[in-house]
């Protein structure tokens, strides 16, 4: 079973290029999100969707967009890259969204920013 | 506001060495959901366990131990006979019901040396 596909696995950006992570699921979850993990902050939610055409901000989503087409993928895109924008990325996926759901993660997309 | 503690940032030990991770939460939810996750070098978040706020009892898998105590707001993780296997960061979660979202720790490194 693939679970949670995150692609690419690395990045390097120049300041202001654009990008978009790639994510999927085939577990017919409804729920994904995203969320970028930095030192000594843990893992911050970035956007989330409940469902395909639903989408909603987490806590830092500024400097990024989402769109959910289909309940397989949710691609987060940044529309003019930072420094502030280097970490590590996850797209984590759920059943329904319940906050009581364990979270499905991918393997991480690592971005620097130059 | 909804917090989670992890307090120790890295932890180095012995194989074979007992060892407990420390998380404390702060919530004004009666009801709550707390949660681990294991992040291997690999990259990709595991699910371990999940506790909801009324189910005080301890519980152990295996090496693995949990130890939830709702007068202290702590939720411990006791890895018994570590192996280097258990290297890893771990991350400790708590479920807010306002925003439907999870709230993780800073995360704890943990070495487990041969």
């Amino acid at each position: 079973n693939a679970g949670v596909t995150q692609t690419p696995k690395f990045q390097v950006l120049k300041t202001g290029q654009s990008m978009t992570l790639q994510c999927a699921q085939d577990m017919n979850h409804e729920y994904m999100s995203w969320y970028r993990q930095d030192p000594g902050m843990g893992l911050r939610l970035i956007h989330y969707s409940v469902g395909a055409g639903i989408t909603d901000q987490g806590e830092v989503p500024n400097g990024y967009n989402v769109s959910r087409s289909t309940t397989e993928d949710f691609p987060l895109r940044l529309l003019s890259a930072a420094p502030s924008q280097t970490s590590v990325y996850f797209c984590a996926s759920s059943y329904s969204g319940d906050v009581r759901e364990k979270l499905f993660f991918g393997s991480g997309t690592q971005l620097s920013v130059l | 506001a909804q917090k989670v503690t992890q307090a120790q940032t890295e932890i180095s030990v012995v194989e074979k060495e007992d060892v407990t991770l420390d998380c404390v939460y702060e919530t004004r939810d009666t009801t709550y959901y707390l949660f681990w996750y294991k992040q291997p070098p690999s990259g990709e978040l595991v699910f371990l366990i999940r506790r909801n706020s009324f189910d005080e009892q301890n519980e152990i898998s295996g090496r693995y131990s949990w130890n939830f105590q709702k007068s202290t707001s702590s939720f411990n993780f006791t890895i018994t006979a570590s192996q280097v296997v258990d290297s890893a960061v771990y991350f400790c979660a708590l479920s807010d019901d306002n925003t439907g979202k999870l709230i993780f720790g800073q995360g704890t490194t943990l070495q487990v040396k041969p």
